[in-house]
């Protein structure tokens, strides 16, 4: 069965420092998103991407945030500089329709410390 | 603000038995309303899609109910295992067309 990947599966950084998480979104999928989860809280949307470009993005997705698809598999977050509050488990989603008409299938997910 | 709320307290119940998990939301006009299951350090895992406009679903044990007059969802597991111990998450959409919304999730747990 087709999955959702991603690398790291954990990243470790010192504030300050820029990192990019990696994905490779199920390859006849055409949306594609990024959430969050600080441990202990909900799953929160960043942003979603379709068509080469963002198509919607969240109050968290601020200008240290941004999206790439450099190539026809990978998808990427890269964060400018991380901050303490960003350490999180960050998941890839990608999906065949988009938003809540059907279903997002989730990577395993990146667990970024940020020291 | 728009708010979705699921039971904060974990649900404790016997194999056998059917576990019932709810969903209320505020400020919401939800054309879908998604549940999914997530286990400790993974990714969430789809479950079931209800539509506004339909009033159930199922899914082998798997059950749901919307009631957009309630503003709730009823997400039902008969028979349960002891691999249904989970948590298991809302999931709305905004009607912005891409996001997802997602609760915190109630946590399940089945004893044998």
């Amino acid at each position: 069965e087709p999955e959702v990947t991603q690398t790291p599966s954990h990243q470790v950084t010192q504030m300050g420092q820029e990192v990019i998480l990696r994905c490779v979104p199920i390859s006849n999928h055409l949306y594609f998103y990024w959430y969050r989860q600080i441990l202990g809280q909900k799953v929160e949307f960043l942003v979603s991407f379709y068509n080469n470009e963002i198509s919607e993005k969240s109050e968290i997705f601020d200008d240290q945030f941004s999206v790439e698809r450099p190539d026809g598999s990978n998808f990427t977050l890269k964060i400018r500089s991380t901050k303490l509050e960003d350490s999180a488990m960050y998941f890839c989603a990608s999906s065949l329709t988009p938003g809540g008409e059907g279903e997002q299938y989730f990577g395993p997910g990146t667990r970024l410390t940020v020291t | 603000s728009q708010k979705i709320e699921q039971n904060s307290e974990a649900l404790n119940i016997q194999e056998g038995k059917t576990a019932t998990l709810t969903c209320n939301y505020t400020n919401y006009s939800p054309a879908y309303l998604q549940w999914y299951r997530q286990d400790p350090g993974r990714g969430p895992v789809f479950l079931l899609l209800i539509r506004e406009n339909e009033k159930e679903k199922r899914k082998e044990r798997l059950k749901v109910t919307f009631d957009t007059t309630l503003k709730q969802s009823l997400f039902h597991i008969t028979a349960s295992q002891p691999a249904d111990s989970a948590t298991y998450l809302c999931a709305l959409d905004p009607n912005s067309g891409y996001a997802l919304n997602f609760g915190k999730g109630t946590s399940l747990l089945v004893t044998p």
